[in-house]
């Protein structure tokens, strides 16, 4: 069964910084990763996605994560975060046969 | 973008009733799912649905728990009888070809079992 870890329940980041969010999945086949962002009281909205090919992705609004298979990683990051970004950040793994499972997400918060 | 509603957006029910929790997915998708959120943390995966057949569940869908869509209505999931850790708020999603693919998400329905 596939499982992700988000290890970082909270990070807080100074406005123009730049921006890592940590995700490591569980897998033993090929996994199909995605990022998803939740802002309040709203539904998930995809970011990015990894199936195959190029091990590093980019995003919606400047975001890209990078698939690293010896590691069992794919981290997000951002160059230069806007404080718009502030929201709940999920990452989550699936196969062809599986839904989604999400991490614990990690809430950002930008600070001006 | 490609929308998926959910109806209503709030109920608030007595425990032990039935209650159940309207999705209309995105027009042309095949797949829906169901997700459980508790106090805005982790996204729990409910059950998936396809071709009129529960595709995959987990743990967390009870035998209290139904999942349908008569005639491609709404796709619904019932809880008969609810119970107080049924609080939560309850995610319908779909997507075209299956998990391998976007999934869209609704905003919601938070559900109060009191």
């Amino acid at each position: 069964a596939q499982s992700v870890t988000q290890p970082d329940a909270r990070v807080t980041v100074s406005e123009g910084a730049s921006l890592q969010l940590r995700c490591k999945y569980s897998y033993s086949g090929t996994p199909y990763l995605f990022w998803y962002v939740q802002y309040p009281r709203q539904g998930l909205q995809l970011l990015l996605k990894y199936y195959s090919g190029d091990p590093v992705v980019q995003g919606v609004n400047g975001f890209e994560a990078e698939f690293i298979k010896s590691n069992s990683s794919f981290h997000l990051r951002k160059a230069s975060v806007h404080w718009s970004d502030s929201a709940v950040y999920f990452c989550a793994v699936s196969n062809n046969n599986n839904a989604p499972r999400f991490g614990a997400g990690t809430k950002l918060s930008v600070k001006p | 973008g490609p929308k998926v509603l959910q109806i209503p957006s709030h109920q608030i029910i007595d425990m032990g009733q039935m209650v159940t929790l309207n999705c209309d997915p995105v027009s042309n998708h095949l797949y829906f799912y169901w997700y459980k959120q508790i106090l805005g943390q982790q996204m729990e995966f409910l059950v998936n649905f396809y071709n009129g057949k529960v595709m995959e569940k987990s743990k967390l869908f009870k035998d209290q728990f139904s999942v349908e869509r008569p005639d491609g209505s709404y796709f619904t999931l019932k809880i008969q009888p609810t119970a107080l850790e049924d609080s939560a708020v309850y995610f319908c999603a779909s997507s075209s070809q299956g998990s391998n693919t976007e999934v869209f998400f609704g905003k919601g329905t938070r559900l109060t079992v009191v």
